[in-house]
């Protein structure tokens, strides 16, 4: 059974640019959530996806967005970014809405 | 409002010492609690959750949180530290609202362990 992949596992971006990260959620769960983590900061819930629907999401803008593969997999998209926009992101998936396992994560600089 | 409270930034103990990290919840249900451990670079490491039943639960590498609800705590003690402990441990509530399920975390302890 393998756990959550996420990729890239860093990355640059500029001010301004789009970024895709990817998430595997691990095998038989149909639930992905994805947290920003800022430095020194605990993760961030930023939303949800639960068999290919946004099920819930936290306070972040549009410019934040997702989505939810037939196979469970996920994205997360961030249009127009930030500075502030840097941090590590985290995807955790589960079975329904228990408990959740997170992956190593993508660390985002933008710059 | 849900909310988290981890009150120690940082905490240091030697080698061998035991271990007790504090955990405060704000939640209007019974909670879902939940610690996880991070090490530098990586994710997020389950280390033990309390659902309900027994308020004392054991988890992974000899970790156990003790869950009291009169404190609204959930406090997780290890009784001999070792120098792999080192890490940064996370508390986090589980809160449902309108159909979805999402954690709150709290800012972390960051554990340094003396050789």
């Amino acid at each position: 059974e393998t756990g959550v992949t996420q990729s890239p596992t860093h990355l640059i971006k500029t001010r301004g640019q789009q970024v895709t990260l990817r998430c595997s959620s691990q095998s038989g769960h149909n639930t992905v959530s994805w947290y920003q983590q800022a430095l020194g900061q605990g993760p961030q819930f930023i939303f949800q996806y639960y068999r290919e629907e946004e099920n819930g999401r936290g306070n972040f803008p549009p410019r934040f967005s997702g989505l939810q593969f037939p196979n469970y997999s996920s994205e997360l998209n961030v249009n127009a970014l930030e500075l502030d926009d840097s941090a590590l992101y985290l995807c955790a998936s589960s079975w329904d809405q228990e408990t959740q396992y997170f992956g190593p994560g993508t660390r985002l600089l933008v710059l | 409002a849900q909310s988290v409270t981890q009150p120690d930034i940082h905490i240091t103990v030697s080698e061998g010492a035991s271990l007790e990290l504090r955990c405060n919840y704000s939640y209007g249900a019974t909670p879902y609690l939940f610690w996880y451990v991070q090490s530098p670079g990586q994710g997020l490491q389950l280390l033990l959750k309390y659902f309900s039943g027994d308020t004392l639960v054991q988890g992974i590498k000899g970790f156990e949180a003790e869950f009291k609800r009169s404190q609204s705590s959930f406090n997780l003690r290890k009784p001999s530290v070792h120098w792999s402990d080192a890490a940064e441990y996370f508390c986090a509530v589980g809160a449902g609202t309108s159909g979805t399920y999402k954690y709150i975390f709290g800012t972390g302890t960051r554990l340094k362990v003396l050789a």
